[in-house]
C-alpha cells in the first residue's frame, strides 16, 4: 500500500473487554514495530516482527498484551481485560530489513479509551 | 539500556525567529542514528531530520538543522524562520545500529505566536 494504515482509528471499550488493533505495513516492509505512547508522552516500544518472526516483546507491559503477525504482513495487537491505564495511542511502523537508514514509517495509530 | 532527555517541556518562538529545542542520550554505543519527529495536533508522527553517528557533519533539511555533538551526548534541533505550522509537539529519538527499535524522549511542546 501507499503508507502503514491502522484500524480502528478510535476504540472505547468497557474496562474487562478484549480489543484487538490491527496494522497494515508498507507492502515491501520485512520488520513492523508497536509502540505505546500515553497522552503527553513519547512512544514507547511494545514489541516488533521480521516477517512473522517476533525476536523481542519485552516492551509489553503484561501477559494481557500479545502481538502476531502469523504471514508476515497484517499484524495485530490483542489486550485482554482491558483496564483503564491501558488507555493511549497504539502506533504501529514498519521498516525495510535492509538498508542504511532503515527510517521507520508510522501509521496513524489507534486511540484506544478504556471506560 | 539507552535513554533520551528532552529537558523543555514546553517552548515559545516568535513568527519568523529561530528557535533552538534540546536533547541529550545516554549511550554506550559508538555505532547509533538520532532522530527529531514531528507530532502536530493531528498526531501523526511526521519525520523532520536524522544524523548518522558515525558523520561529523551535522544533517540539514531546509529550515531545520542539528547541533549533533557525540561527545557531549547532545543532539539539538534549531528552526530557523519559524512558521505558524510549525507548532507541535517535537520529540528526539535513539536507534541503534540495525534494525531495530526506536527510544524516544517525553516531547517538547513548540508554539509559534504570530
Amino acid at each position: 500500500g501507499a503508507g502503514v494504515s491502522q484500524s480502528p482509528r478510535y476504540k472505547v471499550t468497557k474496562r474487562g473487554q478484549d480489543v484487538t488493533l490491527r496494522c497494515d505495513p508498507i507492502s515491501s516492509h520485512a520488520t513492523l514495530y508497536w509502540y505505546q505512547q500515553a497522552l503527553g508522552q513519547g512512544p514507547e516500544f511494545l514489541t516488533y516482527f521480521n516477517y512473522e518472526a517476533q525476536p523481542d516483546k519485552s516492551g509489553l507491559p503484561s501477559d494481557r498484551f500479545s502481538a502476531e503477525r502469523p504471514e508476515g504482513s497484517i499484524s495485530t495487537l490483542t489486550i485482554q481485560r482491558t483496564e483503564q491505564r491501558d488507555s493511549a495511542m497504539y502506533r504501529c511502523a514498519s521498516s525495510p530489513l535492509d538498508g542504511e537508514s532503515y527510517e521507520q514509517y508510522f501509521g496513524p495509530g489507534t486511540r484506544l479509551t478504556v471506560t | 539500556a539507552q535513554t533520551v532527555t528532552q529537558s523543555q517541556p514546553e517552548m515559545s518562538v516568535q513568527e519568523a525567529e529561530t528557535v533552538t529545542l534540546s536533547c541529550t542520550y545516554d549511550t554506550s554505543e559508538s555505532d547509533y542514528y538520532l532522530f527529531w519527529y514531528k507530532q502536530p495536533p493531528s498526531r501523526q508522527m511526521i519525520l523532520v531530520i536524522r544524523q548518522e553517528a558515525y558523520k561529523q557533519q551535522n544533517a540539514t533539511e531546509n529550515r531545520f538543522s542539528v547541533n549533533f555533538q557525540k561527545a557531549a551526548k547532545s543532539f539539538s534541533l534549531k528552526i530557523s524562520d519559524s512558521q505558524l505550522g510549525d507548532a507541535a509537539m517535537y520529540f528526539c529519538a535513539y536507534r541503534s545500529w540495525g534494525n531495530t527499535p526506536l527510544v524516544f524522549g517525553k516531547g517538547t511542546r513548540l508554539s509559534v505566536i504570530a
